[in-house]
């Protein structure tokens, strides 16, 4: 089973301030998903990476893949209340692409 | 936007008795998956499913579990004989070509 550590647990910041969330595993990765998760809710899509050391924006969410296809990061500019959420990575393993789930990250956002 | 459906919400079960838990996949997609989430834990992967047979497991998707895909659009993971410790929120997931999982609400399993 591979694992993925995500960093911090838990992150609470006020309005407008800029975070960046980390996934890193010792693991190589077919794929990295960024989720996000509402308590009793399934995970919702956010972006799909898939080639080394690509990046990907998606309005103020900026993706990374790591060069080596072990790591990613979230960085959110100027979050706002409503990204306040639990937030999931899940690599890939190629094949039919099992998805491993990371500890996630817990953010709220004050406003 | 076509969406992963899956019934029922919430089923409540006692220890021993058989479930079935019901997904249908967004349409035109190819690969099918179970996963399973424990109150406070992270989300693990079941099994796949792909062209009628099982694709991979995990050492959890043991003898007590299996998966149909019955018709053209049902998926469904039956738990013969239900433990305690069966009790999660199970999240079906389908994809065109195994990048991009959507994942359905999940159902919530609790065995009494």
């Amino acid at each position: 089973t591979q694992l993925l550590e995500q960093s911090p647990q838990f992150l609470s910041i006020q309005e407008g301030e800029n975070l960046t969330v980390y996934c890193n595993s010792s693991s190589v990765f077919s794929s990295l998903q960024w989720y996000r998760q509402e308590p009793g809710e399934g995970p919702v899509l956010l972006v799909t990476v898939v080639t080394g050391g690509e990046v990907k924006k998606l309005k103020r969410l900026t993706f990374q893949f790591g060069d080596a296809r072990k790591d990613s990061s979230l960085h959110i500019t100027a979050a706002q209340p409503g990204d306040t959420g639990l937030y999931l990575c899940a690599g890939g393993d190629g094949g039919a692409n099992n998805l491993f789930f990371g500890t996630g990250t817990r953010l709220t956002v004050i406003p | 936007e076509p969406e992963v459906t899956q019934t029922p919400s919430h089923q409540v079960t006692q220890m021993g008795q058989e479930v079935i838990l019901r997904c249908v996949p967004i349409s035109n997609h190819l690969y099918f998956y179970w996963y399973r989430q424990i109150l406070g834990q992270k989300v693990e992967f079941l099994v796949s499913f792909y062209n009628n047979e099982i694709s991979e497991k995990s050492e959890i998707f043991d003898d007590q579990f299996s998966v149909e895909r019955p018709d053209g659009s049902n998926f469904t993971l039956k738990i013969r004989s239900t433990k305690l410790e069966d009790s999660a929120m199970y999240f079906c997931a389908s994809t065109v070509a195994t990048h991009e999982q959507y994942f359905g609400p999940g159902t919530r399993l609790t065995v009494t």
